[in-house]
Formats: structure tokens, C-alpha cells, sequence
């Protein structure tokens, strides 16, 4: 059971704004360490979108953007696409368990 | 580019070794941090360990009783070994680079325990 929670599943039609949030605790997001979102497609290995809380790799489209407060973190999908259908994980570290982990995934669906 | 590849047997006997190689392409192994993250069917990823090759390996408290991660930077190689494996290590195999964050995957190897 991951120490990260994600909402199992979100969507919205396109060109609409979702949200996708991560709560963690005081020994992962609350310690400070960074949040970093991954996309995975079917079949394919998850691909970074945010690292660092905010930062957004060369590439990726400004339509998506990350968030960091206190002991959670959200990433933001503006102008939804059908290509943004995919599973979502975020990802930090906790220093509880002595190493990474990730966020238990969100399934955005385009209506 | 960085590229990274995983290979080994796909099908692994319960209780016996599960055995991986990553090969790498495009950057030194010396000169990263390298990740094995797993991946159970239908499950999130599953974060397995991190090693520096001149420095220290850090594993999954979970797993660290049967992971060994190892590597040989003469032919620019990652390997994986985890003990006593059952049912429940059955899942897509990983490795990634780690560039303060993941940065760069393989394509992944699916390992099944069968029994």
C-alpha cells in the first residue's frame, strides 16, 4: 500500500481542466522532499511529465502543470486532449521508509 | 539519446532467482544514478532500488533481504538479481536512469513466477 494517495480516477470532457491530487505526509511531500509526475500509456513505461514540483521536461506541453503544498502535491491538466487518456503517478521520497515511492495512480478518462 | 534495454528469462520458477540484465546506450553507467522500478499487472509501480555505481546502493526495505543490484561498466551493464522469488514478484521489470528524478526507461520485461 503506497504512502502516496491519488484519486483512482478522473475525467473530463476536452477541452476542459482537470486536477489530479497526491496526498502524502510529513515524512514524504511535508518533508520537503520533490514530487514528480509520470504518464504511463497501455503498454508503455511511464514517461515523466513534472519533476521537481514544477518543472516541466523539453517537450512537454505547458497544458500541464505541477503543484506542491504542504504535505500534497496536484498536477493540473488544462485543455484536456483524447491522447491525455493514460495513467498518472506521482512520485517522491520518504524518509520513513528510506526510499522512493510512488502514488497509487490515477486513471484520467476523456469523455 | 539515452536508450535502455532489459533482457533475461521471462518465465521464473518459484522459490529460484529471478536474473535481469539492463544493457545501456548513449551515457556512462558510471556517471548516474540507475533505478529498477517493477510493475505488477494493473498495479502502480513498485520502486526496487538505486545505485551509484562508485557509491552507495539503496534498496526497497521490502526487498532488500533478496535484491542485489550490480553492474559492469566494461560493457555498460545493470543487473538484477532477487531471491526466493514467489507469485507475487510476477510483474514488468524496469530500469531507468536516475537524473533527480527518473528521466529515461526501458521498455520493460515482464517476469512470471509460475509455480
Amino acid at each position: 500500500q503506497s504512502v502516496l494517495t491519488q484519486p483512482p480516477s478522473v475525467s473530463g470532457a476536452p477541452g476542459q481542466r482537470v486536477t489530479i491530487s497526491c496526498t502524502g505526509s510529513r515524512s514524504n511531500i511535508g518533508a520537503g522532499y520533490d514530487v514528480h509526475w509520470y504518464q504511463q500509456l497501455p503498454g508503455i513505461a511511464p514517461k515523466v511529465l513534472i519533476y521537481g514540483n514544477t518543472n516541466r521536461p523539453s517537450g512537454v506541453p505547458d497544458r500541464f502543470s505541477g503543484f506542491k503544498s504542504g504535505t500534497s502535491a496536484s498536477l493540473a491538466i488544462t485543455g484536456l486532449q483524447a491522447d491525455d487518456e493514460a495513467d498518472y503517478y506521482c512520485q517522491s521520497y520518504d524518509s520513513r521508509l528510506s526510499g522512493y515511492v510512488f502514488g497509487t495512480g490515477t486513471k484520467v478518462t476523456v469523455l | 539519446q539515452v536508450q535502455l534495454q532489459e533482457s533475461g528469462p521471462g518465465l521464473v520458477k518459484a522459490s529460484e532467482t529471478l536474473s535481469l540484465t539492463c544493457t545501456v546506450s548513449g551515457a556512462y553507467i558510471g556517471a548516474y544514478y540507475w533505478t529498477w522500478v517493477r510493475q505488477p499487472a494493473g498495479k502502480g509501480p513498485e520502486w526496487i532500488g538505486r545505485m551509484y555505481i562508485s557509491g552507495t546502493t539503496n534498496y526497497n526495505p521490502s526487498l532488500k533481504s533478496r535484491v542485489t543490484m550490480s553492474a559492469d561498466t566494461s560493457k555498460n551493464q545493470l543487473f538484477l538479481k532477487l531471491t526466493s522469488v514467489t507469485a507475487a514478484d510476477t510483474a514488468v521489470y524496469y530500469c531507468a536512469r536516475w537524473n533527480n528524478f527518473l528521466d529515461s526507461w526501458g521498455q520493460g520485461t515482464l517476469v512470471t513466477v509460475s509455480s
